[in-house]
């Protein structure tokens, strides 16, 4: 299970912590992502963190400004989101990724994030 | 930058119908795509991954093949829970996730 936390209505320029708190499975052994949707919009891949922390990715949309991290001894990931602008707010999804595959097979809830002033 | 087009945008059927669902890979990518339903207000559910294996609790009637690069989903029978939006989803090279922009499946 996938319980995401942390949204918020937060201004321009500000920053927020999402974070996915995880269950009923050995979290240590996943790739995880964060995965969002606009209002009325499709899905958009956001960020990936190997199984260990590692390695991670982001999307060009937020490269410089998002960073993702998970604390394996917690079982938590987390989204860091800095410099934010309206068009970051969104529903912003945990997602596991499937093992040694390339599609994700468990997803949370979703937190909502709104960037206004 | 690799980009998944589905089509068509909305797909207006009856119960019973037959669906067929495409999503076409802007380049030569690997056959592992997968498609998600996703119903209003609820998270993504995934359906199929690597082109035509199903997840955990797809039914039978959901089945996704490949050509080349065009990916199909085919609803053989809808059923009234069937009415939803579905996405394909593949790893690329950048960005490394891609998903396509959805297809809705309406009641016609």
């Amino acid at each position: 299970q996938l319980v995401e936390s942390g949204g918020g209505v937060v201004q321009p320029g500000k920053s927020l912590r999402l974070s996915c708190a995880v269950s009923g499975f050995t979290f240590s052994t996943y790739g995880m992502h964060w995965v969002r949707q606009a209002p009325g919009k499709g899905l958009e891949w956001v960020a990936v963190t190997s199984h260990d922390g590692s390695s991670e990715d982001y999307a060009d949309s937020v490269k410089g400004r998002f960073t993702i991290s998970r604390d394996n001894s917690g079982n938590r990931l987390y989204l860091q989101m800095n410099s934010l602008s309206a068009e970051d707010s969104a529903v912003y999804y945990c997602a596991r990724q499937q093992y040694v595959r390339d599609a994700f097979d468990v997803w949370g809830q979703g937190t909502v994030v709104t960037v206004s002033s | 930058e690799t980009v998944l087009t589905q089509s068509p945008d909305t797909l207006s059927l009856s119960p019973g119908e037959r669906a067929t669902l495409s999503c076409r890979a802007s380049q030569s990518v690997s056959s592992y795509l997968a498609w998600y339903q996703q119903k209003p207000g609820q998270a993504p559910r995934l359906l199929i991954y690597d082109a035509s294996s199903r997840a955990t609790g797809t039914p039978l009637r959901f089945s996704g093949s490949r050509s080349g690069t065009d990916f199909t989903l085919t609803i053989s029978s809808l059923e009234p829970e069937d009415f939803a939006v579905y996405y394909c989803q593949q790893r690329s090279t950048r960005p490394p996730f891609t998903f396509g922009q959805g297809t809705k499946v309406e009641i016609k």
